[in-house]
């Protein structure tokens, strides 16, 4: 299975952009790109997803390089709520099918937010 | 409101011991998932199925074995328990189309003693 590196941590201030990176430089082609983000003391809930083009949506925006190797999670004004771990994944297809199956987890970045 | 529902919060039992921990989702999600979370090795799947009485092992099955008899219910059994797998289970399910997310559970922490 490809595997995600990301940053062990990072920090922010409240307000400001905050871009997560992540490393899958043995993506394949049908691999999905999903982000998900587990608040302190809960299960982890998800954010974004996408494959080739750019993604946004209510939470974040999800931009991914040319030779998808690489990708950015974007969070537009981060708020002290948004303090959480971020986890990268890449979503495989199901052996011989066109499901898809499971979710394989990194370790994450953990991000802080200052007031 | 969508729902994965993890029968114990917090679990305490002995070493030796046969541990059943149950998951059940109301949202008849194919795929579900059995996840350990320890500190600083970040979530790492355990078993996964994609239909009832499938399963894939994950990264780390040994020592688990699971159970899907019904679509809604997936159950993680840990035959005989031992203090290594002291940690926090957290149970999750999807569909198995991509393009949808997957949904935890709150979690069990579960202490063996």
């Amino acid at each position: 299975d490809a595997k995600t590196t990301q940053p062990n941590s990072m920090e922010s201030n409240e307000e400001e952009p905050v871009h997560l990176p992540c490393n899958h430089s043995t993506i394949s082609g049908t691999d999905y790109i999903h982000w998900y983000r587990q608040l302190p003391s809960q299960g982890p809930e998800y954010v974004i997803h996408g494959l080739t083009s750019n993604v946004n949506n209510r939470m974040a925006s999800l931009a991914i390089a040319e030779d998808r190797k690489s990708s950015t999670l974007i969070l537009h004004r981060a708020t002290l709520r948004d303090a959480a771990v971020y986890y990268c994944i890449l979503r495989a297809r199901l052996a011989g099918g066109t499901s898809y199956g499971k979710l394989t987890f990194g370790q994450g970045t953990i991000l802080t937010v200052h007031p | 409101d969508v729902k994965v529902t993890q029968s114990s919060r917090y679990l305490v039992k002995r070493t030796g011991e046969k541990v059943f921990l149950e998951c059940v989702q109301d949202m008849d999600h194919e795929n579900m998932f059995w996840y350990r979370q320890d500190p600083g090795l970040g979530l790492r799947l355990i078993y996964f199925s994609y239909d009832v009485k499938m399963k894939e092992k994950g990264d780390i099955p040994e020592g688990y074995s699971v159970s899907r008899e019904k679509k809604e219910r997936f159950s993680l059994i840990l035959e005989s328990a031992s203090t290594n797998q002291t940690s926090m289970y957290l149970c999750a399910s999807s569909m198995i189309r991509v393009n949808t997310e997957a949904f935890f559970g709150q979690g069990t922490r579960l202490t063996v003693v």
